[in-house]
């Protein structure tokens, strides 16, 4: 079981919008809509920012969503913020009932 | 309030087993479809999904440190324990445990981090 496949980092201005993709199989990222998504600030606790591929925990701004598209899951950022900067990961249940994670992705606001 | 916290040795000799418990308040572990998940980050690296125990004692491991791994849970003192047998300087992270009421991690402990070192 391998970890799903995320860049390793991707940087935009602020007030722009950005994207994170999360690579995986049909065994996990396209076999199920499954997918988390958690935002980690440096010495922080993960905290989660996206479920089941697109749904938002209440509290969690409407500037993060969620989508899937076969194999490959994204999490976008629109109207960057200072305070987006730090690390996301994906996750996704797997058909062996277990869970993976991403490798992550550290958001830059340049 | 949902809280969760980790605990047990900081540092560990290479070879040792490791056992941390995650105490929790404000959910039982007895409401159908709860779990608690154990997951680790080496310092720099990424987060790693280790296990997970469910309500009704249902247990799942990471495939490939399954034969290392033991997690338990005793419901009436809120705890859920994982024991890592023989550490080696690798296992050197911060090892975190979560709630999962459904199907995400909603809600973390602070984590601990425990160094192997001889």
């Amino acid at each position: 079981q391998s970890a799903l496949t995320q860049p390793a980092s991707v940087s935009g201005s602020p007030g722009q919008s950005i994207t994170i993709s999360c690579t995986g199989t049909s065994s996990d990222v396209g076999g199920y809509n499954y997918v988390s998504w958690y935002q980690q600030h440096p010495g922080k606790a993960p905290k989660l920012m996206i479920y089941e591929v697109s749904n938002r925990p209440s509290g969690v701004s409407n500037r993060f969503s969620g989508s899937k598209s076969g194999n490959t899951a994204s999490l976008t950022i629109s109207g960057l913020q200072a305070e987006d900067e730090a690390d996301y990961y994906c996750s996704s249940y797997t058909s062996s009932s277990t869970l993976l994670f991403g490798t992550g992705t550290k958001v830059t606001v340049l | 309030q949902i809280t969760l916290k980790e605990s047990g040795p900081t540092l560990v000799k290479p070879t040792q087993t490791l056992t941390l418990t995650c105490t929790f308040s404000g959910f039982s572990l007895s409401t159908s479809g709860v779990g608690v998940g154990w997951i680790r980050q080496p310092p720099g690296k990424a987060l790693e999904w280790l296990a997970l125990i469910y309500w009704d004692d249902d247990k799942r491991y990471s495939p490939s440190l399954k034969s290392r791994l033991t997690i338990t849970k005793d419901t009436s003192k809120n705890q859920v324990v994982l024991t890592m047998t023989n550490m080696d300087p690798v296992d050197t992270a911060t090892y975190y445990c979560a709630l999962k009421p459904y199907s995400s991690f909603d809600y973390w402990g602070q984590g601990t981090l425990v160094t192997v070192s001889s």
